[in-house]
């Protein structure tokens, strides 16, 4: 595997399921990021994480909690979900967090119910 | 004075022609310019990028013009292509700074290249 990768690619849950997304950098990064990407807005920056260390909170809601186990992982949990939560969430990943250039993932089509 | 405010939304051009798509960002702290192409099913990926003390940069068939003091940079697509049918993103951030390197996101140009 090269870049980032995501997984799953699609999810459908209902309001009170519980799932969580994962991503994967293959590229040495010290710090990964997860985005929202909802049709006609500007991709949302959620949450950055620096060496495994939480830097940014982008004033995301608690249904979201993210988890950085490690440089190369980030989990982003999800729980009591609602309908405008759908959308498309983008990993990202740089060489370190004040780097402009950073490298997305495929993406994890959610669909909430 | 976070916003990067882009434009047209969608765009259609023939085949070989030019597309441009425009940028405009308030805060005279950014210091990095990138362009990110998306294709369906895919994550952005960065296509050019400029700081602020050229006016110009050019890779390939991909132009970026960046006018300082109107505050605006825009993307020119030369002899464009069905491939570069996508949409693309411009951003802005404090690149290399003590920050997190956040870039702030424009709304996304739908850009179709026509045969």
């Amino acid at each position: 595997e090269t870049g980032v990768t995501q997984t799953p690619r699609h999810l459908v849950m209902g309001m009170t399921n519980k799932k969580s997304l994962k991503c994967e950098q293959h590229l040495g990064h010290n710090a990964m990021y997860w985005y929202k990407q909802s049709a006609k807005k500007p991709l949302e920056l959620m949450f950055v994480y620096s060496l495994e260390e939480r830097v940014e909170n982008n004033s995301v809601p608690s249904r979201f909690s993210p988890e950085c186990p490690n440089s190369s992982h980030l989990f982003l949990h999800l729980h009591t979900l609602q309908p405008e939560d759908s959308a498309l969430y983008l990993c990202a990943s740089s060489q370190d967090p004040g780097s402009g250039t950073q490298y997305f993932g495929p993406g994890t089509r959610l669909t909430v119910l | 004075q976070q916003q990067v405010k882009q434009s047209p939304q969608s765009l259609i051009v023939q085949k070989g022609g030019i597309s441009i798509i425009n940028c405009a960002y308030e805060n005279t702290a950014f210091d990095y310019f990138p362009w990110y192409q998306q294709f369906p099913g895919k994550g952005p990926a960065l296509l050019i990028a400029i700081r602020p003390d050229v006016s110009e940069k050019k890779e390939g068939r991909f132009t970026i013009s960046f006018n300082k003091s109107a505050k605006q940079f825009s993307l020119h697509i030369m002899d464009s292509q069905p491939g570069d049918s996508a949409t693309y993103f411009c951003a802005a951030s404090l690149h290399g700074s003590s920050n997190t390197g956040k870039l702030i996101f424009g709304q996304g140009t739908t850009l179709q290249v026509k045969p």
